[in-house]
């Protein structure tokens, strides 16, 4: 079984640019996650989806972050323009269904200068 | 705010000892409970779960959940220097349904297995 796909694995860009990240999901995984991991914290949610719909985003900052999950599989992240404190890995995992655990990619991690 | 908590470490302890790591949360809605191994550089790796009260083995691996107390733990037995990482305690609110939950994930405790 072939895991979750993300790229680019690193990225730096200025304040004020604007990044995207990819992630493919595990075939069949209807649960898609996109986390936030700042070095030496543990990862926070940004938003979840199930297929293409929204479950919670409740802790994305939507002045400058968006996401989308076109047809149900693949998702990108945007963040537009981008702060310093972004600087992060992002993670996107995704699931199955029921709770099972995630899988987790491999990340991007971003440096914002 | 649901918090989990844990103590950030660095928790050392000698090749073949049994390490011991304890994570607490807030939320008593939470349902299922994991842990973790985040290898420096890497992305978490799911290693254990746990839905009911009382131990669950795994190898060298035991997790236990006191429900009442609202703490998670995992015992490594015969710790091993390949051991050395960030365990992430993370519990979710979802029971066995078929809808995924999110995950709330504590800071994670750092282990060094020494020589």
């Amino acid at each position: 079984e072939a895991g979750v796909a993300q790229s680019p694995r690193y990225k730096i860009i200025e304040k004020r640019q604007s990044v995207a990240f990819w992630c493919n999901p595990i075939s069949g995984h209807a649960t898609l996650y996109w986390y936030q991991q700042i070095l030496g914290q543990g990862p926070k949610l940004l938003i979840q989806f199930q297929n293409n719909g929204v479950v919670d985003d409740s802790q994305l900052p939507k002045d400058r972050f968006s996401a989308e999950r076109l047809k149900g599989v693949d998702s990108t992240l945007k963040i537009q323009p981008a702060k310093l404190e972004d600087s992060a890995v992002y993670l996107c995992a995704s699931s199955f269904g029921g709770p099972y655990g995630y899988t987790f990619g491999s990340g991007t991690r971003l440096t914002v200068v | 705010q649901k918090e989990v908590e844990q103590n950030s470490g660095p928790l050392s302890v000698p090749e073949g000892a049994i390490a011991s790591l304890n994570c607490t949360y807030s939320d008593r809605g939470s349902q299922s409970f994991f842990w973790y191994r985040q290898y420096s550089g890497k992305s978490p790796e799911l290693i254990m779960s746990i839905y009911s009260n009382g131990d669950k083995e795994d190898g060298r691996f035991t997790a236990q959940l006191n429900k009442a107390s609202q703490y998670v733990s995992l015992l490594i037995r015969d710790s091993q220097p390949s051991d050395s990482a960030t365990y992430l305690c993370a519990v979710s609110e979802s029971e066995n349904t078929g809808t995924a939950s999110k995950l709330t994930f504590g800071t994670g405790t750092r282990l060094q297995v020494t020589l």
